[in-house]
């Protein structure tokens, strides 16, 4: 069975720094393309970063970039958000997904941002 | 970066009746494979969201032949024939054909 379970999340500071860690099981980690998607209190989804199956090529959207890293730990199955300089809009349910047509998401994790 | 826009459904849906749900893209999503890149997924109450179809028509596993999507290169709708309890929540459509991936504002439906 596939599961994806977020971890790291909870209440930070604004400027502060929170890094989100996304673990896989049940299949082939290694095989795919993994995504961060958000959604703030009562608000919509919003994508966030996706990382390939490798690592080598990451994206991002604006509003994080030079901010937020994706990065994946292939050999521990693992996917992670390093978030810095966090803001208050940043506050959100983050969930892992993978990237594809099997629509496998995490349970997502809150990050609240404030003082 | 391509903008999606959601109509709104006519709430509430009566259980058994048909409901579509549209969305539409400022730029086509087709892609030169031939595939347009259009995902739709329910967000239930409290859950995570569920991918309900890609590449605008293709149900994904598991997915109930309820639902069905269709459209052109901007303009889509989702489907559900004799709506049930289980599919009230939000629906959002998604466009993959180009980064930043974005989403539809989302469509409430609420049943009778």
């Amino acid at each position: 069975e596939v599961q994806l379970v977020e971890s790291g999340g909870g209440l930070v500071q604004p400027g502060r720094s929170m890094k989100l860690s996304c673990a896989a099981s049940g299949f082939t980690f290694s095989n795919y393309g993994m995504a961060w998607v958000r959604q703030a209190p009562t608000k919509g989804l919003e994508w966030v970063a996706t990382i390939s199956y490798d690592g080598s090529s990451t994206y991002y959207r604006d509003s994080v970039k030079g901010r937020f890293t994706i990065s994946r730990d292939n050999a521990k199955s693992t996917l992670y958000l390093q978030m810095n300089s966090l803001r208050s809009e940043d506050t959100a349910t983050y969930y892992c997904t993978r990237v594809g047509y099997s629509g496998y998401w995490g349970q997502g994790v809150m990050v609240t941002v404030s003082s | 970066d391509i903008v999606m826009t959601q109509g709104v459904l006519p709430n509430p849906v009566p259980s058994g009746e048909s409901a579509s749900i549209t969305c539409r893209s400022s730029k086509s999503l087709v892609y030169k494979d031939g595939k347009t890149y259009l995902n739709w997924f329910l967000q239930r109450p409290g859950q995570s969201p569920q991918l309900l179809t890609y590449w605008m028509s293709t149900r994904a596993s598991g997915v109930s032949d309820r639902f069905s999507g269709s459209g052109s290169g901007t303009y889509f709708t989702l489907k559900i024939s004799r709506v049930r309890a289980e599919d009230a929540g939000v629906y959002y459509c998604q466009q993959v054909r180009e980064y930043p991936w974005t989403f539809g504002g989302g469509t409430k439906l609420e049943l009778k």
